[in-house]
């Protein structure tokens, strides 16, 4: 499979402050993933994105796949916001990165 | 209904004991998956199954058996596992690409999480 590798390891951010993750890919993937794994473990789509930008809400992805990364934004952080973000992306299988851990203080 | 479902969500169980895990899914998805996740690693792949079919087995120790009784359910069978077995079990599913290409956008179930004493 693919290697993934994700950046910052750590992330503590004030509320309301701005963050990007980011996602790169030791080649290229056909299906790319960004998920938020609660305290609970339940892992939560984000994005599927492939290519292309997308927006949700106060979270926007984008991807190039042709230079194999792609970038999560985090705007007006939230206390809820806090938890391991992780990316994933396949050639005939999901591998993840390593994830980052976000800690949003009040 | 977009949702995975997995019971139980907690399971100790001895190092002689059998059990089994359950993952069901109503969104018509033809692929299934289940992941092992160790506390603070991301998930591994463990299974796929495709159109009931199991298609990858990521050389995973004979102790778990998985078994896809129809297109909604997945089981995860669990006998004779060592204390090191014990983690978070995660169960996926996704649509497959027409002409059988890469698999599509994966959705998770909650996971049990299992502790082998």
């Amino acid at each position: 499979g693919i290697q993934v590798e994700q950046s910052p390891p750590d992330l503590i951010l004030q509320e309301g402050a701005n963050s990007t993750l980011r996602c790169n890919f030791s080649d290229s993937v056909n299906n790319l993933q960004w998920f938020h794994q609660n305290p609970w473990g339940q892992l939560i789509n984000l994005f599927y994105i492939p290519s292309g930008t997308k927006q949700n809400g106060r979270l926007s992805a984008t991807t190039v796949a042709t230079e194999r990364y792609s970038l999560l934004y985090i705007s007006s952080s939230q206390t809820t916001d806090s938890g391991v973000y992780f990316c994933a992306g396949d050639d005939y299988k999901l591998s993840f990165g390593a994830g980052t851990t976000v800690t949003v203080r009040a | 209904d977009t949702e995975v479902t997995q019971t139980p969500k907690h399971l100790v169980m001895g190092m002689t004991n059998k059990k089994s895990l359950k993952c069901e899914q109503h969104m018509g998805h033809r692929a299934m998956y289940w992941y092992k996740q160790k506390a603070k690693k991301p998930p591994e792949l463990m299974f796929v199954y495709s159109y009931e079919k199991l298609s990858i087995n990521e050389s995973v120790p004979s102790r778990f058996s998985p078994e896809c009784p129809n297109s909604s359910l997945l089981n995860l069978h669990l006998h004779a596992l060592q204390p090191e077995d014990s983690a978070l079990y995660l169960c996926a599913s996704s649509q497959i690409r027409q002409g059988g290409g890469p698999y599509n956008e994966q959705f998770f179930g909650p996971g049990t999480r299992l502790t082998v004493l």
